[in-house]
This record gives structure tokens, sequence and C-alpha cells, in this order.
């Protein structure tokens, strides 16, 4: 079975300060692991992709296999940050999402 | 381009009444998803076709949840009858292929009281 697990509900930073959103997954091959994020009345949409290993909107994010994460950072939060965030596992042909952080950057 | 697109865009219903929603995906995309998230939860896939074969559906349950999607194009989710636990927003996603990347439409927000 595949699974991913988002401990943070919610979490508030200041602007310009650092953000990590973590994400732990479970599974038995080889993942592919996604995030997407959902803004303020805007549909849900990918943001980045672990096989891109590219930087969207300033936030990347890193397999470690040993620790089965793939944590997604920002050095310097901004206001247009805030948002829904959720971590995706693709296995086994299907598309798993775990249960969302919410983040929540203050002026 | 033109995005999934989903209606309605709301509903409301009463339990054991029953509700019919409608999908069209971006021309094209091969795979169609239906995510079911109840609030505070993330999304959890319901069934997902290949063109109009389906390629999983272990989490609908079929006592009450039916899909299909004629011609491999357009996708209804019907619920018959509904309970309480089906409040909801129900997420269509289609993509161009199995592995690729998904788009989703605005979603239908059911309520059963």
């Amino acid at each position: 079975a595949q699974r991913v697990t988002q401990p943070e509900k919610l979490l508030s930073v200041f602007k310009g300060a650092p953000v990590e959103l973590k994400c732990n997954y479970s599974y038995s091959g080889s993942p592919e692991l996604f995030w997407y994020v959902q803004y303020s009345r805007q549909r849900l949409q990918l943001l980045l992709r672990h096989i891109s290993r590219e930087s969207i909107k300033g936030f990347t994010a890193d397999l470690n296999k040993g620790e089965t994460s793939f944590h997604l950072k920002k050095p310097f939060a901004q206001e247009e940050d805030s948002a829904m965030y959720y971590c995706a596992l693709r296995g086994f042909q299907k598309l798993v999402f775990g249960t969302g952080t919410r983040l929540l950057v203050s002026p | 381009e033109a995005g999934v697109a989903q209606s309605p865009r709301y509903k409301i219903i009463e339990k054991r009444q029953s509700v019919a929603f409608w999908c069209n995906p971006i021309s094209g995309h091969a795979t169609l998803y239906w995510y079911q998230q109840i609030l505070g939860q993330g999304p959890k896939l319901l069934i997902q076709f290949q063109n109009n074969g389906v390629v999983d559906d272990s989490q609908l349950p079929k006592d009450r949840f039916s899909a299909e999607r004629l011609k491999g194009v357009d996708s209804t989710l019907k619920i018959q009858p509904a309970k309480l636990e089906d409040s909801a927003v129900y997420l269509c996603a289609s993509s161009p292929n199995t592995n690729e990347k998904l788009f989703f439409g605005s979603g239908t927000q059911l309520s059963v009281l």
C-alpha cells in the first residue's frame, strides 16, 4: 500500500522567514513524488515533481529515500505563498495525496 | 487551453436522494480521475479511467457510487442513495496519460442533509 503523511495541518510564518513543509511516505517500490498547491479560490495545481529537480516559485523539494521524505522548502516566504499544500505519491499508476498543510505567511 | 469543466458547482440534497456530477476533461487527455475530498482531508481517489476503461476503482463504494466515461471523453459520477458522510467536494482531473501531471477542475461541493 502507498501512504503519504503530512504531520502539520497549519504552518504559520512571517514574510521573509524560511519555510519547510514536511512530507513522509510509505511505498514498497520506487516512488514518484509531487507537491500540489491550491491557492485561495483557485484549482488544485501541480507545483513541482521530484524527477524534474526544478525550483518553482523559489520552492525546492529533495527526495530522501533513506528517510522516506520529500519535504518542501523555500528560503524566504512571501505573502503570496499562502495556500494549501498537498504532497502526493504516484505508485501502481495511482496518485495518492496527503492530508495537506495550510501555509499562512503573515506580513 | 481550456481547463477541466465540472458541473454543477454546488449541490444540496437530502439523504437517500440521488445526485450526478458531470466532468468534461481537457481535449485529448486519455486519463480521467474522480477524487473525493472531505473537509480537512486530502483528495481520495474514487475511480481512474484510461480512455473508457477503468484502471482503478478500489476505493469506490460500489453499492452506492457509479461512474462511467462514455466514448472516452466526458464522465459522470452518480451517488444513489446519498448518505450524510458523502458530503464532500468531488474533484475531476485529467491528464494526457497515466504518468503525466494532473489538471484539476473546480470541483462540485455536495452537501447531504
